[in-house]
């Protein structure tokens, strides 16, 4: 049974802090990264899709970043904003899976003006 | 560009019933993936349709059944409503090796 953990669980921050969570998968047969931002009450919504070791990709003020070798990736928050108030879930998608995505149980975030 | 199209929103249901929930996937997207979201908990894999079949399945029982339509939409058919089957369900669209697309979800609760 594959295994995709995220820490913290939660993560309460003031407005301005930088902040970063983790997501660790499974080191073997590794196809894809996927990281989501989820509001409430809303769709789940995509912010990246990482392949490679070492790939790093940015999205305005967040960015991530992925150790296929380790299995693990980062998200970071550069100077958090009460809209970045989520949770983030990151999933993981092994090389003979399809579009099949394991998720992790996601990091809830939430930003205090 | 209509994304993920999910219905019901809510829907209450006995135990023992049998619920049908749909799916219209983002225009362009040809496979349908669902999942269950308990609370606390990340979205759990039930399975994927692709070419109007069931390509891959989670660790859910044979209660679970779906299917997928000729233009891409899909349902997921519960049958023998247990309390532990409330939960929220996604249903996800996808293209080849891109991301997800999610539906906002049909909160379903058994009384």
């Amino acid at each position: 049974i594959l295994n995709v953990e995220q820490s913290p669980q939660s993560l309460h921050v003031q407005e301005g802090d930088s902040t970063n969570f983790t997501c660790s998968f499974p080191s073997s047969n590794f196809y894809a990264l996927h990281w989501y931002r989820w509001e409430t009450a809303k769709s789940p919504e995509a912010l990246f899709v990482m392949t490679l070791n070492g790939d790093e990709k940015k999205k305005g003020r967040i960015s991530a970043t992925l150790n296929t070798k380790e299995g693990y990736s980062y998200l970071y928050i550069k100077g958090s904003q009460p809209e970045d108030s989520a949770t983030y879930l990151c999933a993981f998608k092994e090389e003979t899976s399809y579009d099949k995505v394991i998720f992790g149980p996601g990091t809830s975030l939430s930003v205090i003006p | 560009d209509a994304g993920v199209t999910q219905s019901p929103t809510h829907l209450i249901k006995t135990r023992g019933q049998q619920v049908t929930l749909r799916c219209s996937p983002k225009s362009g997207h040809d496979t349908v993936s669902w999942y269950q979201q308990a609370l606390g908990q990340g979205p759990q894999f039930i399975f994927q349709y692709y070419e109007e079949e069931e390509r891959q399945r989670g660790n859910f029982p044979d209660r679970f059944s779906g299917h997928q339509f000729p233009n891409y939409s899909s349902e997921l058919n519960v049958n023998a409503l247990l309390l532990g089957d409330s939960a929220l369900y996604l249903c996800a669209s996808s293209f080849t090796t891109g991301g997800y697309t999610f539906g906002s979800g049909t909160r379903l609760t058994v009384v």
